[in-house]
């Protein structure tokens, strides 16, 4: 069975602290993805990796790094975390030749006070 | 113009009913084309791909109009456990990028 992992289900953060968000898929796939959902505003893209290094920024990438050391693993980092960061994180991650269902992580339901 | 629309509803059916979802999307160049389901504080999950030749699995067809520009999701027989919100998901061609609607919302009533 398919699995996407992410490393907190929930998370409170305060303003200002440096934040990671983490995801592990066991699929070999070679392209994960960052979201972020809010309501009324649906999945936004932050950053997309299509290989081990290489990252291209999203739709809104703005205040996000990410980090792609293993192919296995892509992580989400928020340098200085706000409150307007409040909001669900969601990883996927795809088969680069298939082009077919991105398989998502349970999310990451981020609180920034 | 949002890149792909989908009515937010909610459209409340009752058990039994067929109820149909449209969602037009801005770019020709669109490859791909998906409906995925999200349960409440879900992650989404695919519901059906959708080809040219339209598809069907069980209770739930998806057509593609790539003349206008949309694709569409029918449910029959609809049930309680169909209660949901369905996103529409399209690809561009010679891209990665997988773009989302917002939802559309389902509550199947008893």
């Amino acid at each position: 069975d398919v699995k996407v992992t992410q490393s907190s289900r929930y998370l409170v953060k305060r303003t200002g602290e440096k934040v990671f968000l983490e995801c592990v898929q066991d699929m070999d796939h070679e392209n994960m993805f960052w979201y972020r959902q809010d309501p009324g505003l649906g999945l936004r893209l932050i950053y997309f990796s299509y290989d081990v290094k290489m990252k291209e920024k999203g739709d809104i990438p703005e205040g996000y790094s990410v980090s792609r050391e293993k192919k296995e693993r892509f992580s989400l980092i928020l340098e200085s975390a706000s409150t307007n960061q409040t909001s669900m994180y969601l990883c996927a991650s795809v088969d680069r030749f298939r082009r077919g269902e991105q398989y998502f992580g349970p999310g990451t339901r981020l609180t920034v006070t | 113009r949002k890149e792909v629309e989908q009515d937010p509803g909610p459209f409340n059916v009752p058990e039994g009913a067929t109820v149909a979802f449209n969602c037009t999307y801005s770019n020709s160049a669109s490859q791909s084309f998906f409906w995925y389901r999200q349960d409440c504080r879900k992650e989404p999950k695919l519901l059906m791909s959708v080809y040219s030749s339209g598809n069907e699995d069980g209770r739930f067809t998806a057509q593609l109009n790539r003349a206008s520009q949309y694709i569409s999701l029918l449910i029959r027989d609809s049930k309680l456990s169909d209660s949901a919100t369905y996103l529409c998901v399209v690809v561009t061609s010679g891209t990665y990028k997988y773009i989302f609607g917002t939802g559309t919302r389902l509550k199947v009533l008893a």
